[in-house]
């Protein structure tokens, strides 16, 4: 079983629906990562946290720190929101790994 | 303009020709790290570096070799590549691993 799961794997909605992704961790974190991928392949870091909530723009990440769950929420979604979105888990057993999960493909439809 | 600069882009080349990939960043970053990215597997550690001449094995370190001579280089060398190694490898730097990752444009090799 993968330290970092993460679901749906692919996730199919129409323009401006609410979008929401889960991560869920077995190991002891110090932080939780969420990235984005568009289809170029380019990786852009969207959030970095390691307790409550985070908000930018549309996209809003929040972390339960006791249940190690994650989700990232996308409101209105709209077509360029298209992309795989990737958790990752930095660890704080005294090293300074990170674990991903196999990442979330999402697709906004017109 | 802040980045992390990877070379080449894409590689193609044969089995057991060694091949270096090169990652510069300049924003002064202490971790780097080299990731592979395979269907199916998603993005897996290989090594990582906290600072100079300190790095460490990731989850996929085998066939790899890393060196931290300069904070802001941080090459991953494959002595003899293998077709399995044959990927989407990208670089990344950060203050520490805690905190937003900045990626390079990433690196696809074939080996043959």
């Amino acid at each position: 079983k993968n330290e970092v799961e993460q679901s749906p794997q692919n996730l199919t909605a129409q323009e401006g629906e609410f979008i929401t992704i889960n991560c869920s961790y077995s190991v002891g974190i110090s932080a939780l990562h969420w990235l984005q991928q568009h289809p170029g392949g380019g990786i852009v870091s969207l959030f970095m946290l390691s307790s409550g909530k985070k908000k930018h723009g549309r996209l809003i990440a929040t972390i339960n720190i006791q249940e190690k769950h994650s989700s990232l929420h996308i409101t209105a979604s709209h077509p360029r929101d298209s992309a795989v979105y990737i958790c990752a888990a930095s660890s704080n057993f005294g090293n300074e790994k990170l674990t991903f999960g196999t990442g979330t493909r999402l697709t906004i439809i017109p | 303009e802040a980045q992390v600069t990877q070379n080449p882009r894409y590689l193609i080349t044969v089995t057991g020709k060694k091949l270096t990939v090169t990652c510069s960043q300049n924003m002064n970053h202490e971790y780097m790290s080299w990731y592979r990215q395979d269907p199916g597997l998603g993005l897996r550690q290989i090594y990582y570096s906290m600072n100079v001449e300190v790095t460490d094995k990731g989850d996929v370190p085998e066939g790899y070799k890393v060196s931290r001579k300069e904070k802001r280089n941080f090459p991953l060398i494959l002595e003899s590549p293998s077709p399995n190694q044959t990927s989407l490898y990208f670089c990344a730097s950060s203050k520490r691993a805690w905190q937003p990752q900045h990626f390079g444009d990433g690196t696809r090799l074939s080996i043959l």
